[in-house]
């Protein structure tokens, strides 16, 4: 157990809805990251926060937003879903800004059909 | 831009097998590098590390070592288990903690 939580771990929405995944990061860590993981795409960096503020986007679609809370937890929203959405979500946090080891939940499958 | 190449898997060996997976990296500056591994049904987890060139990272029996002037930060065991079957991704991190990772290689060990 990594001690990073994402609800739900399954989602099948229609196309054109709205979905918001919830990532709470391990106690004490303050950097949230947001990855998408696709057949075609791979591992693809989305966001990144730190204490509440964004640090670091990557390919991250106009459609999809995110933000942390000040109890540290994150959400990614997603809108007017497409079918090339559906994916595997990871949430991953660490303890500083940058990078020395992150820790992953158990990702969020999402299925848009 | 940076970017991370591994070799394509699946890579399929027998148990007590010698394993080796490639990576090479593109990054300007001096990232960290590191070893994912993805089991069936998971989330991602943190195998190995190395911050710096020559450092070597290990865990499980598993090593990779920093190579800076090949720009190579190679996995290798060399004892797999059937409990080793897994998806292994090489890793870096330049700026700002993101990670920027290769494609995955599927590593299939068989009794």
């Amino acid at each position: 157990d990594s001690g990073v939580t994402q609800t739900p771990k399954h989602l099948i929405t229609a196309t054109g809805q709205r979905v918001t995944l919830r990532c709470s990061p391990r106690s004490g860590d303050l950097s949230v990251y947001w990855y998408q993981q696709s057949l075609d795409q791979g591992l693809q960096f989305l966001i990144q926060y730190y204490n509440g503020e964004e640090r670091a986007k990557g390919n991250i679609l106009e459609r999809f937003s995110a933000q942390q809370f000040p109890d540290l937890h994150s959400e990614l929203n997603l809108s007017s879903l497409e079918l090339g959405d559906s994916a595997l979500y990871f949430c991953a946090s660490s303890e500083g800004p940058q990078n020395t080891e992150a820790f992953f939940g158990q990702g969020t499958r999402l299925t848009v059909v | 831009g940076n970017s991370v190449t591994q070799m394509e898997g699946p890579v399929t060996l027998s148990e007590e097998a010698f394993l080796t997976i490639n990576c090479t990296y593109t990054a300007t500056g001096y990232p960290s590098l590191f070893w994912y591994v993805q089991y069936p049904g998971e989330g991602l987890q943190l195998l190995l590390k190395a911050t710096k060139a020559d450092d070597k990272g290990s865990n499980k029996g598993f090593e990779a070592t920093y190579r800076k002037e090949t720009t190579s930060f190679h996995l290798e065991k060399g004892s797999v288990q059937v409990s080793d079957s897994a998806v292994y991704f090489c890793a870096l991190s330049a700026s700002w903690g993101k990670l920027q990772f290769g494609a995955g290689t599927q590593v299939v060990v068989t009794p």
